[in-house]
């Protein structure tokens, strides 16, 4: 199984400010790595697929790169809004696994 | 508009039986790969099963493997989960939500979950 590692586990940022979040691999999974926001009493929600791929109507503050083991999503002003615990997800290989989730609070 | 809607959550008792359902609008329904994923309140994701738009392919977690039974009915585009043997640690928000394929896909629409609590 490959695990998944995303850190921090949980950041207070500032709105208008950068954020950025990592993700990590156990192993090599290409680009097969999505993104999801999950409000708090929400499903999640797909922002970022094949590694740096917006999903339909995620705003362009939202941004995703990397390859192989070593992934970021990238928030470039963070809004009220997007208070949420972020995921990172491989679907190179079953099973699929998810990242624990980084909790971003805005201060 | 793609919707999802899981119903069939509810209190069971360990050793228990439950049936998820979830209906889907908005696609078409035989076409694409369908999943269960749940999610301890307050902990993270796991996917716990899948199958194709045909329903020839399946996978499970270890987790459910041989209690957990994963069906759809296209002609009413429904999926289904079929939870046996239930345990304390099968306590979660289920959710369902679709894949664009089986292998190398992530899952791009999802319902808001069902929960199960196993409890005596």
């Amino acid at each position: 199984e490959i695990v998944m590692t995303q850190s921090p586990a949980a950041l207070s940022v500032s709105p208008g400010e950068r954020v950025t979040l990592s993700c990590r691999a156990s192993q090599d999974v290409t680009i097969d790595l999505a993104w999801y926001q999950q409000k708090p009493g929400q499903a999640p929600r797909l922002l970022i697929f094949g590694a740096s791929t917006r999903a339909t109507d995620i705003p362009t503050r939202f941004s995703g790169s990397g390859s192989g083991t070593d992934f970021t999503l990238t928030i470039s002003s963070l809004q009220s809004e997007d208070l949420a615990v972020y995921y990172c997800l491989q679907y190179n290989n079953w099973p699929k696994t998810f990242g624990q989730g980084t909790k971003v609070e805005v201060k | 508009e793609v919707q999802l809607l899981e119903s069939g959550g509810g209190l069971v008792q360990p050793g228990g039986s439950l049936r998820l359902s979830c209906a889907v609008s908005g696609i078409p329904f035989s076409t694409y790969t369908m999943t269960w994923v749940r999610q301890v309140p307050g902990k993270g994701l796991e996917c716990v099963s899948a199958i194709t738009g045909s329903g020839d392919i399946t996978y499970y977690a270890d987790s459910v493997k041989g209690r957990f039974t994963i069906s759809r009915d296209n002609s009413k585009n429904t999926l289904f989960l079929q939870m046996n043997s239930l345990r304390a640690d099968d306590s979660a928000l289920y959710y369902c939500s679709k894949a664009v394929r089986f292998s190398s896909s992530w899952f791009d629409y999802w319902g808001q979950g069902t929960l199960v609590t196993v409890s005596s």
